[in-house]
């Protein structure tokens, strides 16, 4: 069974830039969830992708947006970068069991913006 | 709204003691309860779930936690701590959109 897996590990964009992360769920989960966790802080819900449609945001600017595909893997794009967007992109993965998610992480994307 | 309270920051426990982390809660309904376990460069790891039934619950690792409604309260306990251990320690709330509290940073010393 393969996890969630996220690329890249890391990278370095320039205030202004756009980027865009990736992530692969894990084999039979159906739902993405994207999170950020800034340097010494929990992580942040981002947004919930199911089914291809977005399924909850959290308190984000529409400047961060996604995509999930047929095979369910999942983009996260950032617009206009700032500053404060510089932290850890989570990724997790999970399907509905009863009325339960449990949620498996990815390692992350380590966003520096300059 | 849904929040979470880690009161410490970071605590150091010696190798062999006992350990508690706090964990306090804030949710209109029946709380979906989480404890997630990041080693460094790592993403989140979870040790154990509530959601209903029983209000202690037996995690992986050796760890358990017991759930409190009158004190809004998911503590996070280990009977005796191993150096593996050390890690940042997250306690969330939420089913689909898990709100995370700030973590508590746990040390082991010798």
């Amino acid at each position: 069974e393969t996890g969630v897996t996220q690329s890249p590990t890391h990278l370095i964009k320039t205030r202004g830039q756009q980027v865009t992360l990736r992530c692969s769920s894990q084999s039979g989960h159906n739902t993405v969830s994207w999170y950020q966790q800034a340097l010494g802080q929990g992580p942040q819900f981002i947004f919930q992708y199911y089914r291809e449609e977005e399924n909850g945001r959290g308190n984000f600017p529409p400047r961060f947006s996604g995509l999930q595909f047929p095979n369910y893997s999942s983009e996260l794009n950032v617009n206009a970068l700032e500053l404060d967007d510089s932290a850890l992109y989570l990724c997790a993965s999970s399907s509905l069991t009863g009325l339960f998610y449990e949620q498996y992480f990815g390692p992350g994307t380590r966003l520096t913006v300059t | 709204a849904q929040s979470v309270t880690q009161p410490d920051i970071h605590i150091t426990v010696s190798e062999g003691a006992s350990l508690e982390l706090r964990c306090n809660y804030s949710y209109g309904a029946t709380p979906y309860l989480f404890w997630y376990v990041q080693s460094p460069g790592q993403g989140l790891q979870l040790l154990l779930k509530y959601f209903s039934g029983d209000t202690l619950v037996q995690g992986i690792k050796g760890f358990e936690a017991e759930f409190k409604r009158s004190q809004s309260s998911f503590n996070l306990r280990k009977p005796s701590v191993h150096w593996s251990d050390a890690a940042e320690y997250f306690c969330a709330v939420g089913n689909n959109d898990m709100r995370f509290g700030a973590g508590t940073r746990l040390t082991v010393k010798p």
